[in-house]
């Protein structure tokens, strides 16, 4: 389809192993943003992507959490020796302008992260 | 700094009652947008509706429509003829430019509309 998407949609982990979630942006988008949204709150920011450059990381909770977007298109959140407070839905976003315009952000289903 | 305050956490009517959902928007910008968003039960995040500071008229689409007054920081939503598929998680968003880096969603107001 023409919208984000988020694979794997459900990843079950145990506590200290690594796990990689994707970001497949819409085609042409130039920002992309990541989002952890615990049961019950509004997303919170993680990260942020103008292309492939990372502009701003000052979301993510700890060195375990890493982002990449090499070629600026998907992007990789990757969580190192995952921790049980790790476990909340991962929101992927894109929009078609920079963090200066006034685009929309265009979500995708997330990825529902659940550590044991 | 910013703030984002929805102080309706839980909101449940009867269908076909009309609803308002309220949004706070606190900022020392002086032009700025706001976004609705909607959250239905599967998860994904859907734009509804972006408007600029300078436009205090009401928008209508459908059966939501949208009051915007910069006076009061307010950026209400309603839903007239509520429907059960409107029953989602509803958040108010400042725009990506805004002073902080940070994008900061409220904490959403949840709509449950009852058969």
């Amino acid at each position: 389809g023409a919208g984000v998407s988020q694979s794997p949609r459900y990843k079950v982990a145990k506590r200290g192993q690594d796990v990689a979630l994707r970001c497949d942006p819409i085609s042409g988008h130039v920002s992309l943003f990541w989002y952890q949204q615990a049961l019950g709150q509004g997303p919170e920011f993680l990260t942020y992507f103008q292309n492939e450059a990372q502009l701003d990381k000052s979301g993510l909770p700890s060195d375990r959490f890493f982002a990449e977007r090499p070629e600026g298109s998907v992007s990789t959140l990757k969580i190192q020796r995952t921790q049980q407070e790790d476990s909340a839905v991962y929101l992927c976003a894109s929009s078609s302008g920079d963090r200066g315009s006034n685009q929309p952000q265009h979500f995708g289903d997330g990825t529902r992260l659940s550590i044991l | 700094a910013q703030k984002v305050t929805q102080a309706q956490t839980e909101i449940s009517v009867v269908e076909k009652e009309d609803v308002t959902l309220d949004c706070v928007y606190e900022t020392r910008d002086t032009t700025y947008y706001l976004f609705w968003y909607k959250q239905p039960p599967s998860g994904e995040l859907v734009f509804l509706i972006r408007r600029n500071s300078f436009d205090e008229q009401n928008e209508i689409s459908g059966r939501y429509s949208w009051n915007f007054q910069k006076s009061t920081s307010s950026f209400n939503f309603t839903i007239t003829a509520s429907q059960v598929v409107d029953s989602a998680v509803y958040f108010c968003a400042p725009p990506l430019y805004s002073s902080a880096s940070k994008i900061i969603f409220g904490s959403g107001t949840r709509l449950s509309i009852r058969p």
